[in-house]
């Protein structure tokens, strides 16, 4: 039971590249949601989903694509890269009622 | 509008020490709140949960719904509980993962020896 995974670990693009972030549970959880942790911000909710098909915009959504075709897989996509997207990203996941498991997390710089 | 204030983004005490990070929400309805503590560059994990009740490496959170409070306690400081504490709310009994989580900036506590 692998938990939360994220992959790559850490990431350098130069603007206006794209890529995705991915992440993964193994625990079946319906709920999984994107984070990003910024120095003295804290962490802001970019999108979250709540089941295979259905995805919903957080507090910080503009710049970032996600979908949710499997219960254990979502991707978050970055079509082009801007300076003001270097953060470290958190995916998390949960089943109804429970807390949030959290992944070890992306660090992603862009020059 | 919900937001969660840590007005400390820095707590340095001694060992032995009681430590105290304070948070303060703003919810219209029935919030559930939770600390998360984040040791150096690892994922977040879960401290407490105010509906569980539960005490874990000995920190406590009383809701105080009056003065919209939410604040961790620790009676006698360790120097494994130096990291970044995060308050966090959520509707009540979502657990946070059907809306996603609204965090506080954070506290960055060190315990000195």
């Amino acid at each position: 039971n692998a938990g939360v995974t994220q992959t790559p670990k850490f990431q350098v693009l130069k603007t206006g590249q794209s890529m995705t972030l991915q992440c993964a549970q193994d625990m079946n959880h319906e709920y999984m949601s994107w984070y990003r942790q910024d120095p003295g911000m804290g962490l802001r909710l970019i999108h979250y989903s709540v089941g295979a098909g259905i995805t919903d915009q957080g507090e910080v959504p503009n710049g970032y694509n996600v979908s949710r075709s499997t219960t254990e897989d979502f991707p978050l996509r970055l079509l082009s890269a801007a300076p003001s997207q270097t953060s470290v990203y958190f995916c998390a996941s949960s089943g109804p009622q429970e807390t949030q498991y959290f992944g070890p997390g992306t660090r992603l710089l862009v020059l | 509008a919900q937001r969660v204030t840590q007005p400390e983004k820095l707590l340095s005490v001694f060992k032995g020490a009681p430590v105290e990070l304070k948070c303060n929400y703003s919810y219209s309805g029935s919030p559930e709140l939770f600390w998360y503590v984040q040791y150096s560059r690892q994922r977040l994990q879960l401290l407490l949960r105010h509906i569980s009740r539960e005490s874990i490496k000995g920190f406590t959170a009383d809701l105080n719904k009056g003065e919209t409070s939410f604040h961790l306690k620790k009676p006698f400081a360790q120097e494994e509980d130096s990291a970044m504490y995060y308050c966090a709310l959520g509707p009540m009994y979502s657990g946070g993962g059907a809306d996603g989580l609204t965090f506080g900036k954070g506290t960055h506590l060190i315990i000195q020896p």
